[in-house]
């Protein structure tokens, strides 16, 4: 059974440029989370989906956003991006509810220089 | 805000070695979970604790979830080269759905 897929695995941005990440989960599971993760702060949540619903969002600017599809897959976009958002973008997904395993993807590392 | 204090940050110890990785928190935690991450790889899931006071073995490590389920310890026995990773915590708290909060992290590295 495929694991979570994330593309793309690095990429390079220009500060002020906008940016989508994409996730496409494992076959059946429903929820897709994003996580922000660095160094400095470790792994941060950016949000929760879960059958095409934001269920839950961190605390994370407005230039941070995501939807997921019909599909299950879903997307994260930055816009305007700055210095800092350089970080491993990790996406999650479970099966259903919050209290199954969450699989992780390999991440994208974006770089904003 | 929600914190899990996780430590040691970084830990460097020789193989045979026994070792133990703290995660506390003011917060009660509905479970929490123990995960390893290698370089260039997402977190993988080593196991969850639900209940209060609940002890699980996996081979030589011992996770513990604390009475009051807001701290949790995971103890390797005997580490080898092999454990070494990056090992975090991270708790799911009530009403917030699939949201984790995960500790800083500890960078295990096991000499030989």
């Amino acid at each position: 059974k495929a694991g979570v897929t994330q593309t793309p695995r690095y990429l390079i941005k220009t500060r002020g440029q906008q940016v989508t990440l994409s996730c496409s989960p494992i076959s059946g599971h429903r929820s897709v989370s994003w996580y922000q993760q660095t160094p400095g702060q470790g792994l941060q949540f950016l949000f929760e989906y879960f059958s095409e619903t934001q269920r839950n969002k961190g605390n994370f600017p407005g230039r941070f956003s995501g939807r997921q599809f019909s599909n299950s897959r879903s997307e994260m976009n930055v816009s305007t991006l700055e210095l800092g958002d350089s970080a491993l973008y990790l996406c999650a997904s479970r099966i259903q509810g919050p209290n199954t395993e969450a699989f992780f993807g390999q991440g994208t590392r974006l770089t904003v220089v | 805000t929600q914190l899990l204090e996780q430590s040691p940050q970084f830990l460097s110890i020789q193989e045979g070695e026994n070792l133990t990785v703290y995660c506390n928190s003011s917060s009660v935690f509905s479970s929490l979970q123990w995960y390893r991450q290698e370089p260039g790889e997402g977190p993988v899931l080593l196991v969850t604790v639900v209940t209060g006071g609940e002890v699980k073995k996996l081979k030589r490590l011992t996770f513990q979830f604390g009475d009051a389920r807001k701290d949790s310890s995971l103890h390797i026995t005997a580490a080898q080269p092999g454990d070494t990773g990056l090992y975090l915590c991270a708790g799911l708290t009530y009403n917030q759905g699939g949201k984790l909060i995960f500790g800083q992290g500890t960078e295990l590295s096991v000499k030989p």
